[in-house]
C-alpha cells in the first residue's frame, strides 16, 4: 500500500535561512505522481508542484526547489532565503493510478514557522 | 484550470442537528471529486470520493454521507452531528487533463 512520511512535524527558522522539508514515500507502482501543497493559516491548500515518476529532474521555481530521488524514495522541498510569508503547513502527497482515476495519499504535514 | 467553491466558510452547529456542506466545481467537466476532513493541527483524512454523478465511495465508516446530484456538485451531509464531527472540511477536484488535485477554501465546522 502507498504511504507518505514527513518526519518533521514542526520546523522553526529565522528569516533568510534556508530550510528543507523532507518527504519519503512508499509505493509498489512504477507510475505515480508526487506533489507538494502549501496550507497557509487561511486553510486552503495551494498546489505547488507535481512530479511524475519518470521525471527525476530537479526543479527550481524562484526560492523553491525540489529534489526527487527514486533511489531513496524521497521528494524533498527546499526554501531558500525563507520569508515570514512562507510560514504554513506543507503537505507532500502521492498519487497512483487506480481503476477509477487517481488515488491520492497525503503525508501528515510539516508546520514551518519563519520568524522575523 | 479548475476552481473549487465551498460554502459556508464557517459553521457552528449543535450536537444532533443536520449538516449540509456544498461544493461546486468550475472549469472542468466530469471531475473526480473528494471530501477531506482535517482535525485541528492534523493531516488530511479522505472521507468520500466520486467519479461521476450518483457514484460515491466511502473511505471511512462514520456519521457522514455524500451525494453527487450533478456533475459539478458534491454535497456532504449528516442527519445528526456528533461532537467528533468538528473539523475543517475540504473539497477537492481532479480532472480536465491535470493530475493534481485542486482544493476549495474549506468549511470550518464546530459542533457544540
Amino acid at each position: 500500500a502507498q504511504k507518505v512520511t514527513q518526519a518533521q512535524t514542526e520546523i522553526s527558522v529565522v528569516e533568510k535561512e534556508d530550510v528543507t522539508l523532507d518527504c519519503v514515500y512508499e509505493t509498489r507502482d512504477t507510475t505515480y505522481y508526487l506533489f507538494w501543497y502549501k496550507q497557509p493559516p487561511s486553510g486552503e491548500l495551494v498546489f505547488l508542484i507535481r512530479r511524475n515518476s519518470f521525471d527525476e529532474q530537479n526543479e527550481i521555481s524562484g526560492r523553491y526547489s525540489w529534489n526527487f530521488q527514486k533511489s531513496t524514495s524521497s521528494f524533498n522541498f527546499t526554501i531558500t532565503a525563507s520569508q515570514v510569508v512562507d510560514s504554513a503547513v506543507y503537505f507532500c502527497a502521492l498519487s497512483e493510478i487506480a481503476s477509477y482515476g487517481q488515488n491520492f495519499v497525503f503525508g501528515p504535514g510539516t508546520r514551518l514557522s519563519v520568524l522575523p | 484550470s479548475q476552481t473549487i467553491h465551498q460554502w459556508p466558510a464557517t459553521l457552528v452547529q449543535p450536537v444532533g442537528s443536520p449538516l449540509s456542506l456544498e461544493c461546486t466545481v468550475e472549469g472542468t467537466s466530469n471531475p473526480n471529486l473528494y471530501w477531506y476532513r482535517q482535525a485541528a493541527g492534523r493531516g488530511l483524512q479522505l472521507l468520500f470520493y466520486s467519479v461521476g454523478i450518483g457514484q460515491i465511495s466511502s473511505e471511512v465508516p462514520q456519521n457522514l454521507s455524500a451525494s453527487r446530484p450533478q456533475d459539478r456538485q458534491f454535497i456532504l451531509s449528516s442527519k445528526k452531528l456528533l461532537l467528533s464531527d468538528s473539523g475543517f472540511y475540504l473539497c477537492a477536484g481532479q480532472g480536465g487533463g491535470s493530475n493534481e488535485q485542486f482544493f476549495g477554501p474549506g468549511t470550518r465546522l464546530t459542533v457544540l
